[in-house]
């Protein structure tokens, strides 16, 4: 099970912390998706930290003991939308999502 | 660049067989690195994975679905299917088809279709 907060408040310019929490989840893979209403979600950060072609050096991530964590930092408005954590660690398991987190630019 | 577009019909009665085709230009679904699947949302909540396989047939299920799901790839036009039996209300929700991309560590989904909304309602 990976758990994320419902929502996450920032005002433009500020940094956004968005934690996936896990049992031992520092020992896995995750990856991160944003997804915009209406759209289908976008990879923003793959095995912890590494991010696609086209995603800005303002999105990286961590990922240690219980918790890997999603960092935006100088958040704009066009990056509200909904951020899911996600764990596949052996093509053998079930894929896993978090619940997803809210992110509101105030 | 690789697209993927899902279809299929959007209105179901209960207990009828959810039918979903995906196209895949710009890649192939013959690919060793990648599996093909489904995931889906219903309105207003979070993303649920359905399955995942490979075009030499591996298949990957959630559990919780598994006994009312089939899957099939065919390399020979890059399409990729499903197929969720008895269906009920609670299976309406925008349906994904989605890429993974086989990584060292883990797997993750690179790209995905527009998304389907299928509506199960007597």
């Amino acid at each position: 099970v990976l758990t994320q907060p419902p929502s996450v408040s920032v005002a433009p310019g500020q940094t956004a912390t968005i934690p996936c929490g896990g049992n031992k989840i520092g020992y896995k893979s995750v990856h991160w998706y944003q997804q915009r209403p209406g759209q289908a979600p976008v990879v923003v950060l793959y095995d912890d930290g590494d991010r696609p072609s086209g995603i800005p050096e303002r999105f990286s991530g961590a990922n240690s003991g219980d918790t890997a964590t999603l960092t935006i930092t100088g958040v704009e408005v066009g990056d509200e939308a909904d951020y899911y954590c996600q764990v596949w660690d052996s093509s053998s398991d079930p894929v896993e999502f978090g619940g997803g987190t809210k992110l509101t630019v105030l | 660049q690789v697209q993927l577009r899902g279809s299929g019909p959007g209105l179901l009665k209960p207990a009828d067989t959810l039918s979903l085709i995906c196209t895949v230009s710009g890649a192939s679904v013959s690919s060793n690195r990648h599996y093909w699947g489904w995931i889906r949302q219903p309105p207003g909540k979070g993303l649920e994975w359905i399955g995942s396989m490979s075009h030499r047939g591996n298949t990957y299920y959630n559990p919780s679905l598994k006994s009312r799901v089939t899957m099939s790839v065919d390399a020979s036009t890059d399409h990729f299917s499903l197929k969720l039996h008895s269906v009920s209300a609670a299976d309406t929700a925008v349906y994904f088809c989605a890429r993974a991309t086989i990584g060292a560590a883990g797997n993750w989904f690179d790209a995905w279709g527009q998304g389907t909304l299928v509506i199960v309602s007597s």
